[in-house]
């Protein structure tokens, strides 16, 4: 029920591309919905969130589908650029006392030049 | 000015050795957290403080206490370290009270030998 599962797991996209990556959830409590980008050696730092009582948020090439009912929220990184290749992580907050935050497993994304 | 420090950067040490992990923010933030990030890249909570107060537990042997001194500091001591110890430890911080992101270090490599 705490679960975020994230698809794919890796993803290779040409430069100037779309990348979409997806993720899925159970618990219905969720009311928060970041995604981190992490590059090798740092920490991972906030892209861009969403709450579910928006279905889309654009923030530059950056975009969040969110699918409330049917438990869904993807990212979409129009004009994909070689600098833009790192690990993306999904996640949802649970907002009890504990806001807890469960991550989603990462996808591996490679733009090429 | 670095939001979320933490020192050291690597840290090698052999299996049974004792060693602690520093982390310190200046966000102004109440809630702060240990994270674990494995070769696999998957992050998993450890830890949460909150105002200095333990509040998430997960599951974590209790080789491993935080200690938080403040609610700007939490550190990670580690007693008896083994193999399966190493692995990439983050700490973050975020405002108490509401689902808001999470704002991570740059990590802590750990390698046990």
């Amino acid at each position: 029920q705490q679960q975020v599962k994230q698809s794919p797991q890796s993803l290779i996209v040409q430069k100037g591309g779309i990348s979409i990556i997806n993720c899925a959830y159970e618990n219905t409590a969720f009311d928060y919905f970041p995604w981190y980008q992490q590059f090798p050696g740092k920490g991972p730092a906030l892209l861009i969130a969403i709450r579910p009582d928006v279905s889309e948020k654009k923030e530059g090439r950056f975009t969040i589908s969110f699918n409330k009912s049917a438990k869904q929220f993807s990212l979409h990184i129009m004009d994909s650029q070689p600098g833009d290749s790192a690990t993306y992580f999904c996640a949802a907050s649970i907002p009890s006392g504990t806001y807890k935050y469960i991550f989603g497993t990462g996808t591996r994304l490679k733009v090429l030049a | 000015d670095t939001a979320v420090s933490q020192t050291p950067k690597y840290l090698v040490t052999q299996m049974g050795n004792d060693k602690s992990i520093k982390c310190e923010q200046n966000l102004g933030h109440d809630t702060m957290y240990w994270y674990k990030q494995d070769s696999k890249k998957f992050l998993k909570i450890m830890f949460s403080y909150n105002n200095k107060e333990l509040i998430i537990n997960e599951t974590v042997p209790n080789r491993f206490s935080p200690k938080s001194p403040d609610k700007a500091h939490l550190n990670l001591h580690i007693n008896s370290l083994e193999l399966g110890d190493s692995a990439v430890y983050f700490c973050a911080s975020k405002k108490q009270g509401e689902s808001s992101p999470l704002h991570f270090g740059n990590g802590t490599r750990l390698t046990v030998t």
